[in-house]
């Protein structure tokens, strides 16, 4: 079936300027999950969907960071008035409660570039 | 101290070759450990859990030492495919299945 899909593959935009990223997740699965991984870096939560609720949004960098998400599915995760340092590979996860909720399967990740 | 420290390699070795990862945790409390496959540019993806019993997947052995709080990870016959980065994951305890990545180490497997 299908995976984890996200929106853009890569980003390319200017300092200052806000982006909104988007994740599709695996259908059914009612858990959602923001990463990011820095060049060189391991990966670094951002916030956490239960269904529409965000109850873990401890990662979020900055009060310019935002997610949310609709009808148990989709998310966007917006950053305002980016910032060099926000540039990195920003990676979504979801998992089902039918299988292990440890087992996150990851889309392909939208590459940001902020200039 | 980071949560996951991992040794970033790059661990260069021939084929055929058995290599051996290590990782450590900080949190006592933590209750699921992984290891992920990262190739280069491309997603993680569950290469396989680890359980304080010790489990095998083909050329792959996973071991858990809770006392030591260290996970290993040894792969036997190794093949050029197995080229990647080997990410250590720890399920935050008392979180909301949050997963606390290591940085990576780095595998390069030549001919």
């Amino acid at each position: 079936g299908a995976g984890v899909s996200q929106s853009p593959s890569n980003k390319v935009t200017e300092k200052g300027k806000d982006v909104e990223l988007r994740c599709d997740p695996i259908s059914g699965h009612t858990a959602l999950y923001w990463y990011r991984q820095s060049l060189g870096q391991g990966l670094e939560f951002l916030i956490y969907f239960q269904g529409n609720s965000a109850p873990d949004k401890s990662g979020l960098p900055s009060d310019r960071f935002s997610a949310e998400r609709t009808g148990g599915s989709v998310s966007t995760l917006t950053i305002q008035r980016t910032q060099q340092e926000d540039s990195a590979v920003y990676l979504c996860a979801s998992s089902s409660p039918q299988e292990s909720t440890d087992t996150q399967y990851f889309g392909p990740g939208t590459r940001l570039t902020v200039l | 101290r980071k949560e996951v420290e991992q040794d970033p390699g790059p661990f260069n070795v021939p084929e055929g070759a058995t290599v051996a990862f290590n990782c450590t945790y900080s949190n006592s409390a933590s209750q699921s450990f992984f290891w992920y496959r990262q190739d280069c540019r491309k997603e993680p993806k569950l290469l396989m859990s680890v359980y304080s019993s010790g489990n095998e997947d083909g050329r792959f052995t996973a071991q858990l030492n809770r006392a030591s709080q260290y996970i290993s990870l040894l792969i036997r016959d190794s093949k050029l495919s197995d080229s990647a980065t080997y990410l250590c994951v720890v399920n935050e305890a008392g979180g909301y299945n949050k997963l606390i990545f290591g940085a990576g180490t780095r595998l390069a497997v030549h001919p």
